[in-house]
C-alpha cells in the first residue's frame, strides 16, 4: 500500500541552524501538507501546498518557514532559524485530487529537538 | 473559524466495556474526521464522515455525525488492550479546504 514517507526522523539542531524536513508524498497526489504537534498537545495545522503554490498557511508558518516541491517527488519543510519553541514532531500529509480532497495521509513524522 | 473540542480528554478503562468520546464543533464543518494515533506514532485514519447521519463501523469502533448538533461521536465496544491509543477528531470545511482542525485529543487506556 502507498505510504507518506519522511527523513529524517529524528534531527537535533542548535538554536539559530536552519533545517530542512523532507516528505515524498504518495505518487498520485496532488495536495500536499506540513503539520506539527508539540509534545503531548493537539495537531497543528502549518501550510497546505497545491499546484506548486501555497494554498492556505496558518498564523504559525511565518517567515521563518518556506515549502518547496524541488522535483516530482519530494515536497521540503525549511526552517530558516530555528527556536526553541520550533522543537516538534513534524507531520507531511499528502490527499489524492478531487474537488474537495479526500483522506490526509500522514507520514511517520520527523522529530525536531532544538537545543 | 473553526474549532473542535473533544472530551473526555483522559480515559481509562476496563477491557469488554463500552464508551463514548465526544467531538464538538463551532461552525459548520464538511466532514468530520477521526484518527488514531499511537505513542510516539503517525496519525492513522479511521474515518471521514461527510453527512449528517452518517455512521461508520469498523470492528469494535463506531462513529458518527450529527451536523446539526455539530457533534461527532466515536463509539468503543467491548474494548480491548489493542485499542488502547490517542484518538482524534479533525474538522475541515470547504472554505478551508485545504487544511484539518484537530481536537486536543483524547488518549484512552484500556486495562486488561
Amino acid at each position: 500500500e502507498p505510504e507518506v514517507t519522511q527523513t529524517p526522523s529524528h534531527q537535533v539542531t542548535q538554536m539559530g541552524q536552519e533545517v530542512i524536513l523532507r516528505c515524498v508524498p504518495i505518487s498520485n497526489h496532488l495536495y500536499f501538507y506540513w503539520y506539527r504537534q508539540i509534545l503531548g498537545q493537539k495537531v497543528e495545522f502549518l501550510v497546505s501546498f497545491y499546484n506548486n503554490e501555497i494554498s492556505e498557511k496558518s498564523e504559525i508558518f511565518d517567515d521563518q518557514f518556506s515549502v518547496e516541491r524541488p522535483d516530482g517527488s519530494n515536497f521540503t519543510l525549511k526552517i530558516r532559524s530555528t527556536k526553541l519553541e520550533d522543537s516538534a514532531m513534524y507531520f507531511c500529509a499528502s490527499s489524492a485530487p478531487g474537488r474537495f480532497p479526500e483522506t490526509q495521509y500522514f507520514g511517520p513524522g520527523t522529530r525536531l529537538l532544538v537545543l | 473559524e473553526l474549532k473542535v473540542e473533544q472530551n473526555p480528554l483522559f480515559l481509562s478503562m476496563q477491557e469488554g466495556k463500552n464508551y463514548t468520546i465526544y467531538c464538538n464543533y463551532s461552525t459548520t464543518s464538511d466532514r468530520l474526521y477521526w484518527y488514531r494515533q499511537d505513542p510516539g506514532k503517525s496519525l492513522e485514519s479511521l474515518f471521514v464522515l461527510l453527512s449528517n447521519g452518517a455512521v461508520k463501523q469498523e470492528g469494535r469502533l463506531m462513529a458518527s455525525l450529527d451536523t446539526k448538533a455539530r457533534l461527532s461521536t466515536l463509539h468503543i465496544t467491548a474494548a480491548v488492550h489493542d485499542l488502547s491509543a490517542t484518538y482524534f477528531c479533525a474538522g475541515a470545511w470547504i472554505q478551508g479546504a485545504q487544511k484539518l482542525v484537530f481536537g486536543q485529543g483524547t488518549r484512552l487506556t484500556i486495562n486488561p
